[in-house]
């Protein structure tokens, strides 16, 4: 157990439908970063948060969109579903903004119909 | 943009067989780099990491791994595995002192370990 918890853990939605999963860092960790892992498309960041603010942006579409709370969990918002969006997503947590060692949550498996 | 490559993409081995993993990455830059595995069903576990210093870094469960600055590798390896090794394995870098501080993953390495 990495201390990180995700919810749901399984989410079957139909398309056009949105979603919103949620991740809850290690305890004193700052930083949450969310992956996308597909099998056409592998493990992709996504977005990072620090301390709630956003700290970096990489392969995520503009569908989506995260916020980190001030008791520092975060959430990813996926709207306009599509089947292509079907994939685990998993969150990660580190002490800072560095993320030089991240710890991954169990992850939440979005199947899109 | 940084990039990371393992070569294998599913391995099959006997128990007490030794494994080696390959993983190479592309950036010019300091690098951290990582070996993280994922049971079947199970979420991302870090076997072990490289920051700096000695280039033979151990990791959990017997695993151990070396960084080659020259040819921009970090292979995994591990003298004997057992059938409880069988699992995806993961390469992955970053590198925070030029803001990359999000992991960049290979493609996996699928491990299958008969008995």
């Amino acid at each position: 157990d990495s201390g990180v918890t995700q919810t749901p853990k399984h989410l079957i939605t139909a398309t056009g439908q949105r979603v919103t999963l949620r991740c809850s860092p290690r305890s004193g960790d700052l930083s949450v970063y969310w992956y996308q892992q597909s099998l056409d498309q592998g493990l992709q960041f996504l977005i990072q948060y620090y301390n709630g603010e956003e700290r970096a942006k990489g392969n995520i579409l503009e569908r989506f969109s995260a916020q980190q709370f001030p008791d520092l969990h975060s959430e990813l918002n996926l709207s306009s579903l599509e089947l292509g969006d079907s994939a685990l997503y998993f969150c990660a947590s580190s002490a800072d903004s560095s993320g030089t060692e991240q710890y991954f949550g169990p992850g939440t498996r979005l199947t899109v119909t | 943009a940084q990039s990371v490559s393992q070569h294998n993409h599913h391995v099959i081995l006997s128990e007490a067989a030794s494994l080696e993993l390959g993983c190479n990455y592309s950036y010019g830059g300091t690098v951290n780099l990582f070996w993280y595995v994922q049971y079947p069903g199970q979420h991302l576990q870090l076997l072990l990491k490289y920051f700096s210093g000695d280039p033979l870094v151990k990791g959990i469960k017997g695993f151990e791994a070396e960084f080659i600055k020259s040819k921009f590798s970090f292979n995994l390896r591990k003298p004997s595995v057992q059938w409880s090794d069988t699992a995806e394995y993961f390469c992955a870098v970053n590198a925070p002192s030029t803001g990359r501080r999000a992991l960049t993953f290979g493609s996996g390495t699928r491990l299958q370990v008969q008995p």
